[in-house]
């Protein structure tokens, strides 16, 4: 199993709070990505970073922000939370590779629900 | 719309049985990824085949790509009811680092 952790597993939250999903490796991986997952359907990219001070919009427009201070550490935050936010939130590292032939580890993801 | 697209989207099948699941994409790539997703859990990755491959083995794993089809199978032998997961493939994409695509997935339910 891969070295990805992400807290809380669950989180049932009351709509407009501000919420923040922790993600953290210890594999030294410099690229990580955010998921949203229906359930049983595909995954869609929203948010990456090539590395530290560095994140991008995925292909999947979405109301959250997320920070890359150092290198473990890949925080999503949504200010203020709306039903439309129910989801599973998986996160994921990968090494370096120019060919990106380097497969990505993920977490076991955060589903979320608002109320 | 997305990159890949598997077929079926859900398969049932008895324990010892193989299972075939198929891959369709739209674009040239790099690599052709297939990954296994348990109820509830993350994605582990099972195999990679790189676009001038054509057939890669792992273990009970046999994945085959056909660039000329854009399409790749996965076909899981003697299938276990610790199979029983979502296959999803995923492609990284020419000049597009490790952003992977990500298909729907194949729900495939092994009955002991």
């Amino acid at each position: 199993e891969a070295d990805i952790y992400q807290t809380p597993r669950y989180l049932v939250i009351g709509t407009g709070k501000k919420i923040t999903l922790e993600c953290s490796q210890t594999m030294g991986h410099d690229k990580m990505y955010w998921y949203q997952q229906d359930p049983g359907m595909e995954l869609h990219l929203i948010h990456y970073s090539y590395g530290v001070n560095s994140t991008e919009k995925g292909d999947l427009s979405s109301e959250s922000t997320v920070s890359r201070i150092r290198t473990e550490h890949f925080p999503l935050t949504l200010e203020s939370a709306r039903p439309s936010h129910t989801s599973q939130y998986l996160c994921a590292s990968s090494g370096y590779s120019g060919t990106g032939d380097q497969p990505q580890h993920f977490g076991d993801g955060t589903r979320l629900s608002i109320l | 719309s997305q990159q890949g697209e598997e077929d079926p989207q859900a398969l049932s099948i008895q324990e010892g049985e193989n299972a075939t699941m198929n891959c369709s994409y739209k674009t040239s790539i790099n690599n052709l990824q297939w990954y296994r997703q348990n109820s509830g859990r993350g994605l582990v990755h099972l195999i990679l085949i790189r676009s001038n491959e054509r057939e890669k083995h792992s273990g009970r794993l046999r994945v085959t790509l056909d660039t000329s089809k854009k399409s790749s199978s996965l076909l899981i032998t003697a299938s276990r009811a610790a199979d029983t997961a979502s296959y999803f493939c995923a492609t990284v994409r020419n000049n597009a680092g490790n952003m992977l695509t990500f298909g729907g997935g194949t729900r495939l339910m092994v009955k002991p």
